[in-house]
């Protein structure tokens, strides 16, 4: 069936390093990709998003990498900092409809 | 702009209680709602999808009986958890989506314990 994973449930980074979550994707026929941060306690929060016809988007120190050849995701964090630290979900749709399916997760911890 | 709440944001209730859980879109039109439910270190799971005016369409595993959701308004959304077990404990999150499509904006999440 369709999934979203990710390969690393756990990451640990220095304060100021760059941070890189991975994530596999199923379903070829995905075509709109998400990334969500969500602290303890919260709502997931929109990061950055990128549709199929892209391979790389940029916000403010965050980068989106898509390859479809391989169905990956990956967001890359610049200059990591505290306020970084929590759980990042990759979640998929395909089609326009709107129904989203989310990656498994990884706990970012940002040591000083 | 695009802003959800949820209400409550935590709610403790008895075994064999019902429980109703909230979804506004406070500053759009929401032509679809989701729920999630999300239990500790785990991801987010969609329990069911409502678009304004008709039924619910339920994820595979998920009671409609048990989890009613009502979507009567454009900006709100209800979920009913019925006869609740302390297996129904977890953290709902509900989403919206506008006119526009594709992207979903999150709630805060209710805290829900069955006791």
């Amino acid at each position: 069936g369709e999934s979203v994973g990710l390969h690393l449930p756990t990451l640990s980074v220095q304060e100021g390093d760059n941070s890189i979550i991975n994530c596999a994707y199923s379903n070829s026929a995905s075509d709109y990709f998400i990334w969500y941060k969500q602290e303890s306690g919260k709502g997931p929060q929109f990061i950055i998003d990128i549709r199929s016809n892209m391979d790389k988007r940029q916000g403010q120190r965050v980068t989106v990498l898509l390859n479809k050849t391989v169905k990956h995701l990956s967001l890359q964090i610049a200059a990591t900092q505290p306020g970084d630290s929590a759980v990042y979900f990759c979640a998929e749709q395909s089609g326009g409809y709107n129904k989203l399916i989310f990656g498994a997760g990884t706990r970012l911890a940002v040591h000083p | 702009g695009a802003v959800v709440s949820q209400h409550p944001s935590r709610v403790i209730c008895k075994s064999g209680t019902s429980v109703k859980i909230e979804c506004r879109s406070l500053d759009f039109q929401a032509t679809t709602m989701f729920w999630y439910r999300q239990f500790p270190k785990q991801s987010l799971m969609l329990m069911a999808t409502s678009n304004e005016g008709s039924k619910a369409t339920y994820e595979q595993g998920v009671e409609k009986d048990k989890f009613l959701i009502n979507h009567a308004s454009l900006t709100l959304s209800t979920l009913t958890v019925t006869s609740a077990h302390p297996e129904d404990s977890s953290f709902y999150i509900c989403s919206a989506s506008g006119r526009a499509g594709y992207e979903q904006y999150f709630g805060p999440g209710t805290r829900l314990t069955v006791t």
